[in-house]
């Protein structure tokens, strides 16, 4: 089955760094996705990317996020300045798109965990 | 806002049924989803059901949908101790087809 590839998987830094989490989707898919999921708390929804540019974003996705498609395979998702409060374990996830019923299920990577000392 | 809620824990013996629930809020969920988390992992979908259907079956795994009580559940036939693991329920909805997990369930299967 084809799948949603995160690197890396563990990353850490200090507070106030900036960090770029990157992803490679799955290659036909046209929908993109992060979530994340702080340690015990359940995974929430950070961001969605359409025809290059973001279609939706929750109040977390605040000025210190940004994503990106830079070049047709990856796509990254940066923290300019990172706080104690980013640790987590950020997925990425992405969607085919097409109409048929069968083709929407989100496609998730195996995440990478962000430790901000 | 959507809300999707979950029991946070399940104990249950090996080789008995495991039935996790799920209620949900938004009336227009397009799809409604069941995804295992086990420790350290990523997601892994494990099912999932069109918001027309009543039920999913998909070999030790059903899926009941009640629309009207905005109810979901995930039965498990035969649990095994390799089915140990949080199971987090979700829906999509909307355009661009975006998923609101539930708090998860840990499901502790005991030999």
């Amino acid at each position: 089955e084809p799948e949603v590839t995160q690197t890396p998987s563990h990353q850490v830094t200090q507070m106030g760094q900036e960090v770029i989490l990157r992803c490679v989707p799955i290659s036909n898919h046209l929908y993109f996705y992060w979530y994340r999921q702080i340690l015990g708390q359940k995974v929430e929804f950070l961001v969605s990317f359409y025809n290059n540019e973001i279609s939706e974003k929750s109040e977390i996705f605040d000025d210190q996020f940004s994503v990106e498609r830079p070049d047709g395979s990856n796509f990254t998702l940066k923290i300019r300045s990172t706080k104690l409060e980013d640790s987590a374990m950020y997925f990425c996830a992405s969607r085919s798109g097409s109409p048929s019923a069968t083709n929407e299920k989100l496609f998730f990577g195996s995440g990478t965990q962000l430790s901000v000392l | 806002g959507e809300d999707v809620e979950q029991s946070l824990f399940l104990s249950v013996r090996e080789g008995d049924s495991s039935v996790i629930n799920c209620t949900y809020t938004d009336s227009s969920s397009t799809y409604l989803y069941w995804y295992k988390q086990e420790p350290g992992a990523g997601l892994q979908l494990l099912t999932y059901i069109f918001s027309n259907m009543d039920m999913k079956q998909d070999q030790r795994l059903t899926v009941l949908l009640n629309k009207k009580d905005k109810h979901l559940s995930l039965r498990i036939a035969d649990t095994q101790t390799g089915d140990s693991a949080i199971y987090f329920c979700a829906e999509s909805f909307g355009i661009y087809q975006k998923v609101t997990f539930g708090t998860g369930t840990k499901l502790q299967v005991i030999p």
